[in-house]
């Protein structure tokens, strides 16, 4: 257990839905960042956020998006959903805002799946 | 664009063997360079963060090298165990932009008793 909890574990919805994916980093990580895992895909980096601010952002398409809050929980925001959206969801930790020695800790996942 | 590729894609051995994969990365805006092994139906456990050229890092029976002017690094486990069976992922953290990790497809090792 790496201290990362991500909330729901399975999602199924419809398309053109929109869904909120939640994630509570470890205790004393300011670092979080989502990754989407789709079939035959790698882990894609969406987005990273530090202490509230958006750090860095990937392919993020235009109908995703993201925030942190002050208690530093994240919320990941998909909206007008498509089959292909439908992928693993996972949220990851640290201490840093992603220098070199910082580890990045996983969640467990969000699995999406669009009907 | 930045890629990130990892040898070989899957690998079958017998309990005891020793194993290892490459993981090739650019050598360009080198940060960092993460391991991570994943199990099925787990997340991605962290194994090792290299940073400089020459690195080496042990975990167990896990250990990792890296060279950054040529763009690699290996993975090595000794005495491979059944439950060493997952998929191996490296990811390459590019100079100045955040906690933004590319991944390599991952080598998934199985491992029979």
């Amino acid at each position: 257990d790496s201290g990362v909890t991500q909330t729901p574990k399975h999602l199924i919805t419809a398309t053109g839905q929109r869904v909120t994916l939640r994630c509570s980093p470890r205790s004393g990580d300011l670092s979080v960042y989502w990754y989407q895992q789709s079939l035959d895909q790698g882990l894609q980096f969406l987005i990273h956020y530090y202490n509230g601010e958006e750090r860095a952002k990937g392919n993020i398409l235009e109908r995703f998006s993201a925030q942190q809050f002050p208690d530093l929980h994240s919320e990941l925001n998909l909206s007008s959903l498509e089959l292909g959206d439908s992928a693993l969801y996972f949220c990851a930790s640290s201490v840093g805002a992603g220098s070199s020695t910082d580890t990045q800790y996983f969640g467990p996942g969000t699995r999406l799946t669009v009907l | 664009i930045l890629n990130v590729e990892q040898s070989p894609q899957s690998l079958h051995v017998q309990e005891g063997d020793s194993t290892n994969f490459t993981c090739s990365f650019p050598s360009s805006n080198f940060y960092a360079l993460h391991w991570y092994r994943w199990e099925t139906a787990k997340s991605p456990e962290a194994l090792f963060v290299m940073t400089l050229n020459g690195d080496e890092k042990k975990k167990g029976q896990i250990s990792a090298t890296l060279n950054t002017k040529e763009g690699y690094s290996y993975l090595y486990i000794k005495g491979s165990q059944p439950e060493d069976s997952a998929t191996y992922l490296c990811a390459f953290l590019i100079y100045n932009q955040g906690g933004k990790l590319i991944f390599g497809q991952g080598t998934e090792l199985s491992v029979k008793p």
